[in-house]
């Protein structure tokens, strides 16, 4: 199994201004998930982000916004830039284990933009 | 400590079969939300449920959230090959929180 430490946990961040959330692994793992739930919505993935390349965004998400590091196989961060309120959203990291039969998730980020 | 309870952590049944995972928190939820991850994708949403007693259900997978709204199911069945992968839980708690659960690996052998 593994284990996903993210932070930060909960966040009130100015207008403008970018919030970096980190999600380190206790193991490695190949496939990371980066997700946003807005209120009153369901998660939606952002991008899946892959160690030594370019993370994959889906529709709807660009990297200027949502830029993403992968450094290794146990960490990613997820930068988000530029907020506005509309930001606010819950932000959850997952990856998949060795076999893809796992699965693992963060704690989650609760961020306000005010 | 682990805000919402998930269980069971994996799962194998037989095709065919009828199985349940359970999502429990010791505070009463806003509203409760299943996912379910096929291998080597991500998260898709299955449904939301909001009332106490409330019943949805999305092609042979049915969840309910209980009375008191702590408590919701997720039954399976007559399980298929199709329904394998990682289900899991998230609530919308009182004091503008939001947990997930730690997920429910499902393996259905044919």
């Amino acid at each position: 199994s593994a284990v996903i430490s993210q932070k930060p946990s909960r966040d009130i961040c100015q207008r403008g201004t970018s919030l970096t959330i980190q999600c380190q692994v206790d193991s490695q793992v190949t496939m990371m998930f980066w997700y946003r739930q807005q209120p009153g919505q369901s998660l939606t993935l952002i991008a899946t982000a892959n160690q030594g390349s370019e993370a994959t965004y889906e529709s709807g998400f660009v990297i200027d916004k949502f830029p993403i590091s992968r450094p290794n196989l146990t960490f990613s961060t997820l930068t988000v830039s530029n907020m506005s309120p509309e930001d606010s959203s819950i932000y959850l990291c997952s990856v998949s284990g060795r076999m893809n039969t796992e699965a693992f998730f963060g704690q989650g980020t609760r961020l306000t933009v005010v | 400590s682990q805000e919402l309870e998930q269980s069971p952590q994996s799962l194998i049944v037989q095709e065919g079969k009828n199985l349940t995972i359970n999502c429990t928190s010791s505070k009463t939820l806003y509203g409760l939300y299943w996912y379910k991850q096929k291998y080597g994708e991500g998260l898709i949403f299955l449904m939301m449920l909001q009332k106490g007693g409330e019943e949805k259900s999305h092609e042979k997978i049915t969840a309910k959230l209980d009375e008191k709204k702590q408590q919701s199911s997720l039954h399976i069945t007559a399980s298929q090959p199709s329904h394998a992968g990682i289900y899991l839980c998230g609530a919308d708690i009182p004091g503008n929180q939001f947990y997930f659960g730690t997920g429910t690996s499902l393996t259905v052998i044919p």
